[in-house]
């Protein structure tokens, strides 16, 4: 059975922190991983990873594939309040074409 | 600019109550999603759809169904709501592959009493 798990499950950190969120996954045929940011209504996309060990950065955010250690991390550097959200992790399968989430991590960040 | 709408952003029915929940989309997407989101469990997929009048069981299908006649609209059916189905409901599409983002909309938080 397809399983993605995200850590930690919550983080509370100051204004200017770095933080790093995980997620790993067991996803057949696995082809590609998605993260999403989901602050009060709908997730928006932040970044798409198909090739291991290609980092893909927008602003403040980054986020990189390992494809042997089943692995993704999302780093956030010089954190701001408006950062605070859930963040999610979504492995596609190619076997099935679904996208499989993970329970999220809620991030907040204090002034 | 993409948009996902739904109908509702608050809905409270009563449990037996029969519920609609409509998803737009304005892309000319072929793909469309429903999820619920609850604490603790992430966004579950309960149906989907990869064309018109074409549908598909997502992972937790059991206590809904869907409709889709025209390819910007994809309808979520409670036929007899339960509480256990209280829930924010999420609706997505997509353009056509199986590397494409999703694009969600603002979300449905139905209560059921």
């Amino acid at each position: 059975e397809d399983k993605v798990v995200q850590s930690p499950l919550s983080l509370v950190v100051h204004e200017g922190d770095t933080v790093t969120l995980n997620c790993s996954y067991e996803v057949t045929n696995f082809r590609s991983l998605l993260w999403y940011k989901q602050e009060k209504k709908a997730p928006t996309f932040l970044f798409m990873l198909t090739s291991s060990g290609i980092e893909k950065k927008s602003g403040r955010l980054s986020s990189i594939l390992d494809k042997k250690e089943l692995s993704s991390i999302l780093n956030i550097t010089a954190t701001q309040t408006g950062d605070s959200a859930i963040y999610l992790c979504a492995p596609l399968s190619s076997n099935t074409g679904k996208l499989i989430f993970g329970q999220g991590t809620t991030l907040q960040v204090k002034p | 600019d993409v948009k996902v709408t739904q109908s509702s952003r608050y809905l409270v029915k009563r449990t037996g109550e029969k519920v609609f929940l409509e998803c737009v989309q304005d892309m000319d997407h072929e793909n469309m999603f429903w999820y619920r989101q609850d604490p603790g469990l992430g966004l579950r997929l309960i149906y989907f759809s990869y064309d018109v009048k074409m549908k598909e069981k997502g992972d937790i299908p059991e206590g809904y169904s869907v409709s889709r006649e025209k390819k910007e609209r994809f309808s979520l059916i409670l036929e007899s709501a339960s509480t256990n189905q209280t829930s924010m409901y999420l609706c997505a599409s997509s353009p056509p592959g199986l590397a494409a983002e999703q694009f969600f909309g603002p979300g449905t938080r139905l209560t059921v009493l």
